[in-house]
């Protein structure tokens, strides 16, 4: 158990909709990342946050947002949905510092119909 | 710009076959954290390692080794006497040294053992 909460574990839904993933980082971590994972594909690096600030940006869609609560969890809002946005969502969190790995949720599986 | 590159997409073994995973690595920082994760067919990733850039002492644990060699920028991965249960996707990642770390991931290679 990599400490890392992620709900809900599948999502399915319509195209045009829109859908809120949420995140809950491990106890003490800072950051916060988002990759999105197609189909037999790599992680695509979406956005991350550190301490309640976004900290970078990745290859992240105008119809997507994000945000970091003050309590630290994290929220990723996709809409206008398509259905090339059926993928797996990771989150991920770490201390924040640049030794500190990376722990993976289990992802949020979203279908797209 | 930090890079990771994993030039090998897919590798086919039989199994009890040593296996080796490339990856190398670009960047402009002296000090930078090298990590290897899995993502066995059920989904999750799952950490495996870490190596600092001013530690190149190779790693062993059971019949993983990692051997970091800064003057190739690379940081391999072998797996010796492959199981069925190694078939995974494996991803080589780059972290800066500042705090709200940058984490960058190579593109993956998908291991297959085969029986």
């Amino acid at each position: 158990d990599s400490g890392v909460t992620q709900t809900p574990k599948h999502l399915i839904t319509a195209t045009g909709q829109r859908v809120t993933l949420r995140c809950s980082p491990r106890s003490g971590d800072l950051s916060v990342y988002w990759y999105q994972q197609s189909l037999d594909q790599g992680l695509q690096f979406l956005i991350q946050y550190y301490n309640g600030e976004e900290r970078a940006k990745g290859n992240i869609l105008e119809r997507f947002s994000a945000q970091q609560f003050p309590d630290l969890h994290s929220e990723l809002n996709l809409s206008s949905l398509e259905l090339g946005d059926s993928a797996l969502y990771f989150c991920a969190s770490s201390a924040g510092q640049g030794n500190s790995p990376l722990h993976f949720g289990n992802g949020t599986r979203l279908t797209v119909t | 710009a930090q890079k990771v590159t994993q030039a090998q997409t897919e590798i086919s073994v039989v199994e009890k076959e040593d296996v080796t995973l490339d990856c190398v690595y670009e960047t402009r920082d002296t000090t930078y954290y090298l990590f290897w994760y899995k993502q066995p067919p059920s989904g999750e990733l799952v950490f495996l390692i870490r190596r600092n850039s001013f530690d190149e002492q190779n790693e062993i644990s059971g019949r993983y080794s990692w051997n970091f060699q800064k003057s190739t920028s690379s940081f391999n991965f072998t797996i010796t006497a492959s199981q069925v249960v190694d078939s995974a996707v494996y991803f080589c990642a780059l972290s800066d040294h500042n705090y709200g770390q940058n984490f960058v991931f190579g593109p993956g290679t998908r291991l297959s053992v085969l029986p």
